[in-house]
């Protein structure tokens, strides 16, 4: 079946803009959630969705990020005025039913976000 | 707050090589530690590990925890040049059982 797939695949924008990145999760999986990569780093968890709710968005840097998942399925990470700090790849997770022990969360390629 | 540590940071090995990578962790309530395999974007799942001293087996790729000592190993036989990725260990508690805490890597490039 289909993967976890996220879009677009590479986002170039100017500091201080407006981005959206979305997420289209495994069918089926009810948990979701939002992870940061810089360079040379391991992800870092942002935020777990738990249906539609954001169930922990205790990861997410500052009031500049947010994220929606209105119909529990697709979900869309928002940062507002991006800087260029904000410049690194963002992957997007899904599991079955998410927080058992033998959940497994499965990874989608990526946004990588450039912040001129 | 957790830790996880990953050694070693890079490794080159040649092809038909055996690699063991190591993984060393502090945390609260340990819950699960997990490997990962990433190639280019999307880390891909390769064992999860809850119990010591059971080893989890998939072809040329192995692993197993220790509780006690704190660590796991992921082993890889035979290597072959797709093998080359970054393996990433993540571990999760019990307060936020689904938020992997991720170390940095160990960075595996087998040559022909």
């Amino acid at each position: 079946g289909a993967g976890v797939s996220q879009t677009p695949s590479n986002k170039v924008t100017e500091k201080g803009k407006y981005v959206e990145l979305r997420c289209d999760p495994i069918s089926g999986h009810t948990a979701l959630y939002w992870y940061r990569q810089s360079l040379g780093q391991g992800p870092e968890f942002l935020i777990y969705f738990q249906g539609t709710g954001a169930a922990d968005d205790s990861g997410l840097p500052n009031d500049r990020f947010f994220a929606v998942r209105p119909e529990g399925s697709v979900s869309t990470l928002k940062i507002q005025r991006t800087e260029r700090g904000d410049s690194a790849v963002y992957l997007c997770a899904s599991s079955f039913s998410g927080g058992s022990s033998t959940d497994t969360q499965y990874f989608g390629p990526g946004t990588r976000l450039t912040v001129l | 707050e957790d830790k996880v540590v990953q050694s070693p940071l890079s490794l080159v090995v040649h092809e038909g090589d055996t690699v063991t990578l190591n993984c060393s962790y502090e945390v609260t309530n340990f819950r699960s530690l997990l490997w990962y395999k990433q190639e280019k974007k999307a880390p891909t799942f390769l064992f999860m590990l809850t119990s010591s001293g059971i080893e989890k087996k998939s072809g040329r790729l192995s692993s197993i925890l220790d509780k006690k000592e704190l660590f796991s190993i992921l082993n890889i036989t035979a290597t072959q040049t797709g093998d080359s990725a970054v393996y990433l260990c993540a571990v999760t508690n019990s307060n936020s059982g689904y938020a992997l805490n991720f170390g940095k890597g160990t960075s595996l490039l087998v040559t022909p």
